[in-house]
């Protein structure tokens, strides 16, 4: 039982290019979210999904793309990257319901250049 | 809306207790509260839902009041291994719908 799996755990991208983070979950977890998070703004959701091809924005959608094809993988893709996109960025599962955590995973470092 | 954490910091001795408070200018419906040690990922510590429960973990526990819409978080006799980034969550105020909004975090140092 794997958890939340993030690949890859360091970036370093030109501004322009594009890239897709990816993330898996193991635990047949209906909810899954991506966050991003800077040094004093604490943890901002970009998007979110409820269910295999559910998929809706969060607080800091521009620039980013979601799909969910399955109930295990929810990547996300930057379409072309900008400086300001720099982050850390979290996948994190949680079951249906709303009466339980989110288990995040292990995060992805990206640096926009 | 971010929910409004309070204080963005603070530093205890060994064996002190400390209150993190979690505000929201909206109806919840639960209250998740995380902690963050420094480049790691956040861990789930307890929820709260709506129906002003108050929950414990060990020397850690919570309350919940839905009428003022705030959490807060009760560490008593801290430990070395308290300090880190505690993070609220909330969702509301329709039922939970996958969309987990936090607080900008309350950066707790323990000092021997």
């Amino acid at each position: 039982n794997a958890g939340v799996t993030q690949t890859p755990k360091f970036q370093v991208l030109k501004t322009g290019q594009s890239m897709t983070l990816q993330c898996a979950q193991d635990m047949n977890h209906e909810y899954m979210s991506w966050y991003r998070q800077d040094p004093g703004m604490g943890l901002r959701l970009i998007h979110y999904s409820v269910g295999a091809g559910i998929t809706d924005q969060g607080e800091v959608p521009n620039g980013y793309n979601v799909s969910r094809s399955t109930t295990e993988d929810f990547p996300l893709r930057l379409l072309s990257a900008a400086p300001s996109q720099t982050s850390v960025y979290f996948c994190a599962s949680s079951p249906l319901g709303g009466a339980y955590g989110y288990t995040f995973g292990s995060g992805t470092r990206l640096t926009v250049v | 809306q971010q929910p409004v954490q309070s204080p963005q910091a603070v530093i205890l001795r060994e064996g002190e207790d400390a209150v993190i408070n979690c505000s929201s200018s909206k109806a919840l419906y639960s209250v998740h509260w995380y902690r963050q040690k420094h480049g790691e990922a956040p861990v789930f510590l307890m929820i709260l839902l709506k129906g002003g429960e108050q929950k414990g973990h060990d020397k850690i526990s919570a309350s919940f009041n839905e009428k003022k819409q705030q959490s807060s978080l009760y560490l008593t006799a801290s430990q070395l291994s308290y300090s880190g980034t505690y993070f609220c969550g909330t969702e509301g105020p329709g039922g939970s719908q996958g969309n987990l909004i936090f607080g900008k975090g309350t950066k707790l140092s323990v000092k021997p």
